[in-house]
């Protein structure tokens, strides 16, 4: 079972530059979230989507977009990248989004942005 | 105020001693709180969630404050392997989404 998987692992891009983060879980899970982590800002929530079919802006949703593109699956794309974007990000899932102890995490995606 | 605050750190102790982090919240409203732990270079995973009574797994225990609006972490007898980085959650209804301290890192000491 492989929880939530997220890809790429690592990406350098440059500034301009777009790319999708892929994000795909197999626990047929509803809601899932798009994270980013800082160094001292914790994980911060970039979008989330509480069911197929549904997305919403969370606390830092600007210069990005996401799509769900199906119960299984959701991306986040940065369509011109900028340095400030670059983070480590991690996509998670949940059975429901109000049932906050089943919240999984994927293993996350250094991204750099030079 | 930010919505959620937690002590800096680092913590540095030494092998068997006890030690306890704190996590402030600001929303009144925040229904579920929960505590994370997360190693070096790797994606949080739930420790506990966090009840209105207290709970406690093994050598762990967490407390929830309502009045104080606050959530501890209380770690008795630390082990080498504790060593890691412990972020508190809340879920607010309002909000629809958790939201997370910036964590606390301890590092246990041989």
């Amino acid at each position: 079972n492989a929880g939530v998987t997220q890809t790429p692992k690592f990406q350098v891009l440059k500034t301009g530059q777009s790319m999708t983060l892929q994000c795909a879980q197999d626990m047929n899970h509803n809601s899932m979230y798009w994270y980013r982590q800082d160094p001292g800002m914790g994980l911060r929530l970039i979008y989330y989507s509480a069911s197929e079919g549904t997305t919403d802006k969370g606390e830092v949703p600007n210069g990005y977009n996401v799509s769900r593109l199906n119960k299984r699956e959701f991306s986040l794309r940065l369509e011109s990248a900028a340095p400030s974007q670059t983070s480590v990000y991690f996509c998670a899932s949940s059975e429901d989004w109000r049932i906050g102890n089943t919240i999984y995490f994927g293993e996350g995606s250094w991204l750099t942005v030079v | 105020r930010k919505e959620v605050e937690q002590d800096p750190g680092p913590f540095n102790v030494p092998e068997g001693a006890t030690v306890a982090f704190n996590c402030t919240y600001s929303n009144s409203a925040s229904q579920s709180f929960f505590w994370y732990r997360q190693d070096c270079r790797k994606e949080p995973k739930l420790l506990m969630s966090v009840y209105s009574s207290g709970n406690e797994d093994g050598r762990f225990t967490a407390q929830l404050n309502r009045a104080s609006q606050y959530i501890s972490l209380l770690i008795r007898d630390s082990k080498l392997s504790d060593s890691a980085t412990y972020l508190c959650a809340f879920l607010s209804g309002s909000a629809r989404q958790l939201t997370f301290g910036s964590g606390t890192q301890l590092t246990v000491l041989p």
